[in-house]
């Protein structure tokens, strides 16, 4: 099994671009998904297969991927948006969460 | 609209066995797109994947828990379940069940959750 590496924490103003990274040795040859996770719920999936974005998310939610890093960035931070933000890939013999980066928006 | 609904007992004592039940509705759980997963998630910590079900029984699970851990399935009542054994203080957790989509033929993403349920394990 192999592991996703995250920054515990990130902090941005209201209205700034937050950026949060996530990195792995594997993740050149996997798809990456990210999840908010907001206190008291259960997480919901903002970015799949790296960089497309489920039905309902907003335009704000963006994914990239370079190398072993991907990199999940927030355009116009709004309040709402601070939440715990998860990254998730698979392979042959499972899934992997990354540690989690708490977003506080300032 | 699908949904998930955990389902067990929200206390187990120290070396017994977990056992929850995942209830989907609005959809089948015999479709040939989706497994169906369980994953965990510890009092103020992250997230942790416990295993997966395909509507056949075939099933992934996570390394570090697989010699306590069975999933199965029941396609008549569009169930699956998690039976965890040997449970310590450890295994407290909010437990979450979650379909997962495929990407060539791999369970992949998690895309519909179930709200979660609190299982505490203390005598």
């Amino acid at each position: 099994s192999y592991e996703l590496t995250q920054p515990p924490s990130v902090s941005v103003s209201p209205g700034q671009t937050a950026r949060i990274t996530c990195s792995g040795d594997a993740l050149p040859k996997q798809y990456a998904y990210w999840y908010q996770q907001k206190p008291g719920q259960a997480p919901v999936l903002v970015i799949y297969k790296d960089s497309e974005r489920p039905s309902g998310i907003p335009e704000r939610f963006s994914g990239s991927s370079s190398g072993t890093t991907v990199t999940l960035t927030i355009s116009g931070v709004q309040a709402e948006d601070e939440a715990d933000y998860y990254c998730q890939s698979a392979d042959s013999s499972g899934t992997v969460f990354g540690g989690g980066t708490k977003l506080t928006v300032l | 609209q699908l949904q998930l609904q955990e389902s067990g007992p929200g206390l187990v004592k120290p070396s017994e066995t977990l056992s929850l039940t995942c209830t989907v509705s609005g959809g089948s759980i015999s479709s040939s797109s989706y497994y169906w997963g369980w994953i965990r998630q510890p009092p103020g910590k992250g997230l942790e994947w416990i295993g997966s079900i395909y509507y056949s029984g075939s099933t992934y699970y996570n390394p570090s828990l697989k010699s306590r851990v069975t999933i199965s399935v029941d396609t008549s009542k569009n169930q699956f379940s998690l039976k965890l054994s040997s449970v310590t203080a450890a295994d407290t957790a909010v437990y979450y069940c979650a379909r997962q989509g495929i990407i060539a033929a791999r369970p992949e993403f998690f895309d519909y959750w179930g709200q979660g349920t609190l299982v505490t394990v203390s005598s």
